[in-house]
């Protein structure tokens, strides 16, 4: 059974600090890679997805890249703020698979 | 406004009562899925569909029905056989299928008294 890893399960920070959280994946047949913010009451929604070995995304202050060779993405917040507070997602698949989740980080932001 | 509607927003449903929840989206996207989502879990695939007519079990299938005879249209039913139905169910699609990014309803709580 494939299995996605997300490191820390919860984080707490302050205004203005800047964090990472970890997602680890099988590397073999790799195919996608997606990152979802989810906040309370709301839908999820998608961050980025990433294909390709070395892709390093941006969205303001959001970014990640992506090692498929060695199975894992890193998810960047620079200058924390208390609306960054959600549940980041990972999940990846393999061709002709459907998306296998993470059990999410949840980063909780004090002012 | 384009996007995924669910209803009913909260179930409450009784021992050995089939129920089912509605998935409606206006994206003209191909895919469809659910999923499950139980506390200190991640998201679970039970059911998606790829095109109208079609559709593949998921990891955790057991218990679940779905149909697709509409585009727009993907209800999942929650049926007898389910032994632990309580959860929270959230509907997705995507275009194209398994690379395009997921679009999300608001999700249906299904609590079973």
């Amino acid at each position: 059974i494939l299995n996605v890893e997300q490191s820390p399960q919860s984080l707490h920070v302050q205004e203005g600090d800047s964090t990472n959280f970890t997602c680890s994946f099988p590397s073999s047949n790799f195919y996608a890679l997606h990152w979802y913010r989810w906040e309370t009451a709301k839908s999820p929604e998608a961050l980025f997805v990433m294909t390709l070995n070395g892709d390093e995304k941006k969205k303001g202050r959001i970014s990640a890249t992506l090692n498929t060779k060695e199975g894992y993405s890193y998810l960047y917040i620079k200058g924390s703020q208390p609306e960054d507070s959600a549940t980041y997602l990972c999940a990846f698949n393999q061709a002709g698979t459907a998306l296998i989740f993470g059990k999410g980080t949840t980063l909780s932001v004090s002012s | 406004d384009g996007g995924i509607t669910q209803s009913p927003k909260y179930l409450f449903r009784k021992e050995g009562q089939n129920v089912t929840l509605s998935c409606e989206q206006n994206l003209n996207h191909d895919a469809m899925y659910w999923y499950r989502q139980d506390p200190g879990q991640g998201l679970r695939l039970i059911y998606y569909s790829q095109i109208v007519n079609d559709f593949q079990k998921g990891d955790i299938a057991e218990g679940y029905s779905v149909s697709r005879e509409k585009k727009e249209s993907f209800p999942l039913t929650v049926t007898s056989a389910q032994k632990n139905p309580t959860a929270f169910y959230l509907c997705a699609s995507s275009i194209p299928v398994n690379t395009g990014e997921l679009f999300f309803g608001e999700g249906s709580r299904l609590t079973v008294l």
